[in-house]
């Protein structure tokens, strides 16, 4: 089973419409978990991060935390052209060392912003 | 600005040619890592730095080694190419204890 889990997409959305992107992790131990964008072509970068259970809302962005269902996921609000790009969501596993761990990603959902 | 350098951005390879990507980061993390990506396939890391302290993981060929000389800069050396090697890579670096990583704009090999 794989261990980060997204829909491969493509997803598409009008410009201004609320685009909904969703996550589920196999590993209990994970503790945060990441919203990378990627271009085509480009490096992740990073929208945010979310480790308790709830909403986090980041100017249009809002991260969401189910842990009992294992579940993640990121509302993009007042969608635009430019959101338009693949979203990897990751979760951080635990290593030996204190609590830092590594990403483990998704091999990440295309969005697509229509105008 | 403080960041993640990645030389070079296109590097082109024969089959078998030894290659060498380099990373090197003005951010004084002392944690730094290694992605390959694929085409539309996630980030996998191959191997990880603690200062240094080397992590390899279990999957990763023995075709890929690192070098980490000093803080700031981190070599992904291959041996010896294969055409399934072709990719994007990705060095990211971290401050242990926090949550961020911070990405290199990549590498991308082409082998021909």
């Amino acid at each position: 089973q794989k261990e980060v889990e997204q829909n491969s997409g493509p997803l598409s959305v009008p410009e201004g419409a609320i685009a909904s992107l969703n996550c589920t992790y196999s590993d209990r131990g994970s503790q945060s978990f990441f919203w990378y964008r990627q271009y085509s072509g480009k490096s992740p970068e990073l929208i945010m991060f979310i480790y308790s259970n709830g909403d986090k809302e980041d100017g249009r962005f809002t991260a969401q935390l189910n842990k009992a269902s294992q579940y993640v996921s990121l509302l993009i609000r007042d969608s635009q052209p430019s959101d338009s790009a693949t979203y990897l969501c990751a979760g951080r596993k635990r290593t030996f060392r204190g609590s830092q761990g590594n990403l483990i990603f998704g091999k990440g959902t295309k969005l697509s912003v229509k105008p | 600005d403080a960041m993640v350098i990645q030389n070079p951005r296109y590097q082109v390879t024969q089959f078998g040619k030894p290659v060498t990507l380099s990373c090197s980061q003005t951010l004084n993390h002392n944690v730094m890592y290694w992605y390959q990506q694929k085409s539309s396939q996630a980030p996998k890391l191959l191997f990880h730095y603690y200062d240094k302290d080397f992590n390899n993981e279990a999957d990763t060929p023995d075709n890929f080694q690192s070098r980490r000389p000093n803080t700031s800069f981190c070599f992904l050396d291959i041996r010896s190419p294969g055409l399934g090697d072709a990719a994007m890579y990705l060095c990211a670096t971290s401050r242990e204890g926090e949550d961020t990583q911070y990405f290199g704009p990549g590498t991308r090999l082409t082998v021909l």
